[in-house]
């Protein structure tokens, strides 16, 4: 089992719509949970972070957290076709290491 | 600020050849970060730093690569001789330190290593 967990995807989505981007974690001692996004041929770039049980917004994102269920998500309201990346999530763990799960790519339609 | 620099952007060199990648943090930041990704493994730590200090190096292949940090302000990839299956991006990233769990990583362009 690897250590984050996400769903390669492709996810794909109308433009306009909610997306939803899941990512599970092994380790009970994870302390925080970080969102970034990946344009093709560009580098990673922080989209939010979240360490409390519960959900964070910002703008039309919101990431969710559930520490129980070991269960993170990002959702992007009004979906734009400029959202069309992969999203990667990263866990920092008990032993203060950055954990990166493999990235989900999303296509919005327009 | 300028942002996490790497250079150079692209490089292409041949089986066998010693291949430099370099990198300038973030001033101020504490620790250095080393990533190679590709398609099959995604985004893999190699190594990094803290102070200038190596502190873990497990995800570095094998004995081809090398890293150093001189200094705050400057580190190197070194991998001699290169294989083809080095072939990927490597990404440098830095990040402060502030003792809290949501110490941000910050990238940098990375570079595109072809080796033929």
């Amino acid at each position: 089992q690897k250590e984050v967990e996400q769903n390669s995807g492709p996810l794909s989505v109308p433009e306009g719509a909610i997306a939803s981007l899941n990512c599970t974690y092994s380790d009970r001692g994870s302390q925080s949970f970080f969102w970034y996004r990946q344009y093709s041929g560009k580098s990673p770039e922080l989209i939010m972070f979240i360490y409390s049980n519960g959900d964070k917004e910002d703008g039309r994102f919101t990431a969710q957290l559930n520490k129980a269920s070991q269960y993170v998500s990002l959702l992007i309201r009004d979906s734009q076709p400029s959202d069309s990346a992969t999203y990667l999530c990263a866990v920092r763990n008990s032993n203060y290491q950055l954990i990166w799960g493999a990235g989900t790519k999303l296509i919005i339609k327009p | 600020d300028a942002g996490v620099i790497q250079s150079p952007r692209h490089e292409v060199t041949e089986m066998g050849q010693e291949v430099t990648l370099r990198c300038k943090p973030i001033s101020g930041h504490d620790y250095l970060f080393w990533y190679r990704q590709t398609m099959m493994r995604g985004l893999e730590l190699l190594i990094y730093f803290n102070n200038n200090v190596p502190i873990d190096d497990s995800g570095m292949p094998e004995d081809r690569f090398s890293a150093k940090m001189p200094n705050a302000s400057f580190s190197t990839l070194k991998i001699q001789p290169s294989e083809p299956r080095d072939s990927a991006v490597y990404f440098c990233a830095s990040s402060p330190y502030s003792g809290g769990s949501t110490d941000t990583q910050y990238f940098g362009p990375g570079t595109r290593l072809t080796v033929l």
